[in-house]
């Protein structure tokens, strides 16, 4: 399995360019979230998604829009880039429904450095 | 919401010594703690978690404590090698829930030879 898997791994954009960050997972999991990493301030969530069909707005949302219409993909559009989401972009997945278990551990993808100017 | 404060931000150690990573959480409904590594460069990985129904989980060098009553969960690595050097996130959920976590802002570990 290749896990999670993301593209590009480095980008730059320019102000008001717009631009889709790709997700893939090769593990059949039902949930997928992304999100993003500024220095000394953790993860913060953007979009989450339980299912193929069904996304859902985490703690940072705006200025972002997922999809999901198969298991596999879950892609991340920024359509008028701002430096405000200039950050590092990281795509997780994990198994299972909810509950107890390894169904709770994430797998984290490599990460998408984008820098916005 | 969840609120997640971890300290320190930075922990320098020599090689051999144990570090400590505490944490604390807000919502008393959170039942899952788990932490995850972050070497330069990649995605974080999960390194040990805890439920809300076990006090203490060990797993060789390292273990985690949780306190229910004061809200708050440590991470101890013992004899500590250059390799543990890392940023370490904790985190929290409900994992009863759509179990979405919420992160800590992260502990950059150095552990000199």
């Amino acid at each position: 399995n290749a896990g999670v898997t993301q593209t590009p791994k480095f980008r730059i954009l320019k102000i008001g360019q717009s631009m889709t960050l790709q997700c893939t997972q090769d593990m059949n999991h039902n949930y997928m979230y992304w999100y993003r990493q500024d220095p000394g301030m953790g993860l913060k969530l953007i979009y989450y998604s339980v299912g193929a069909g069904i996304t859902d707005k985490g703690e940072v949302p705006n200025g972002y829009n997922v999809s999901r219409s198969t298991t596999e993909d879950f892609p991340l559009r920024l359509e008028l880039a701002a430096p405000s989401q200039t950050s590092v972009y990281f795509c997780a997945s994990r198994p299972g429904t909810s509950g107890w278990g390894s169904y709770n551990e994430q797998f984290f993808g490599p990460g998408t450095r984008l820098t916005v100017l | 919401g969840e609120n997640v404060e971890q300290h320190p931000s930075t922990l320098s150690v020599q090689e051999g010594d144990s570090a400590v990573i505490k944490c604390t959480y807000s919502d008393s409904a959170s039942n899952y703690f788990p932490w995850y590594k972050q070497e330069l460069g990649k995605g974080p990985q999960l390194i040990i978690d805890i439920r809300s129904n076990v006090g203490e989980k060990k797993d060789q060098r390292i273990a985690v404590t949780l306190n229910k009553t004061a809200k708050h969960f440590s991470l101890h690595i013992t004899e500590t090698q250059p390799e543990d050097s890392a940023v370490y996130f904790c985190a929290a959920s409900n994992a009863l829930g759509y179990s979405t976590l919420t992160f800590g802002k992260g502990t950059m570990l150095l552990v000199s030879p």
